[in-house]
């Protein structure tokens, strides 16, 4: 079975500050997805990156996928409260998505 | 298009008792995935069904099963609940394939006492 660890666990920011979330696997994966997940919904896909070396930018968020397909980066730029959440990378292990250990962030006004 | 509906949002169990959970899928979709989170182990796969078959499983006891009615409707049943089955039951829809975008209902919040 293929693994997703992401760093950090936790991130508690202030509105206005940068910050970057990562997925490593030791495996490698033919695409990787990112949801968000905000307090009593479900995980709603922000972006899936298909190609090693991929980036892709999503207003101040930016995703990256690694040259080996092995690991994926979150970046927001500038946070906002609106930014709070559980950030899950995912990616498909023959039939089945699993999905990374999650980043829980908080941002504060 | 509506999107996924899960009934009910709320439901409190006591350990040995079992609990049926319903999820509509969007309308088109045919494939339905069921997924147990937790704050310790996170976001699991528990099963997909497709065209009333469980296409997928993952590694749950017995004890968690699911159906499709021919209208993609879909149930997952826990029977003999235990305490650490207390979790967010969420459930997702796709149009057919594996690797298509998977669009999450809001969950069923399920607490076993």
């Amino acid at each position: 079975t293929q693994l997703l660890e992401q760093s950090p666990q936790f991130l508690s920011i202030q509105e206005g500050e940068n910050l970057t979330v990562y997925c490593n696997s030791s495996s490698v994966f033919s695409s990787l997805q990112w949801y968000r997940q905000e307090p009593g919904e479900g995980p709603v896909l922000l972006v899936t990156v298909v190609t090693g070396g991929e980036v892709k930018k999503l207003k101040r968020l930016t995703f990256q996928f690694g040259d080996a397909r092995k690991d994926s980066s979150l970046h927001i730029t500038a946070a906002q409260p609106g930014d709070t959440g559980l950030y899950l990378c995912a990616g498909w292990d023959t039939d089945k998505l699993i999905f990374g250990t999650g980043t829980r962030l908080q941002v504060f006004p | 298009k509506a999107g996924v509906t899960q009934t009910p949002r709320y439901l409190i169990k006591t350990r040995g008792q079992q609990v049926t959970l319903s999820c509509s899928p969007i309308s088109g979709h045919r494939s339905v995935s069921w997924y147990q989170q937790t704050p310790g182990q996170g976001l699991q796969f528990l099963f997909e069904y497709f065209s009333e078959t469980q296409r997928n499983k993952g590694n749950f006891p017995g004890r968690f099963s699911g159906r499709q009615f021919s209208n993609s409707r879909s149930e997952m049943n826990v029977s003999t609940l235990e305490l650490g089955d207390s979790a967010l039951y969420l459930c997702a829809s796709s149009l057919e394939r594996e690797g298509e975008t998977q669009y999450f209902g809001p969950g069923t919040r399920l607490l076993v006492l």
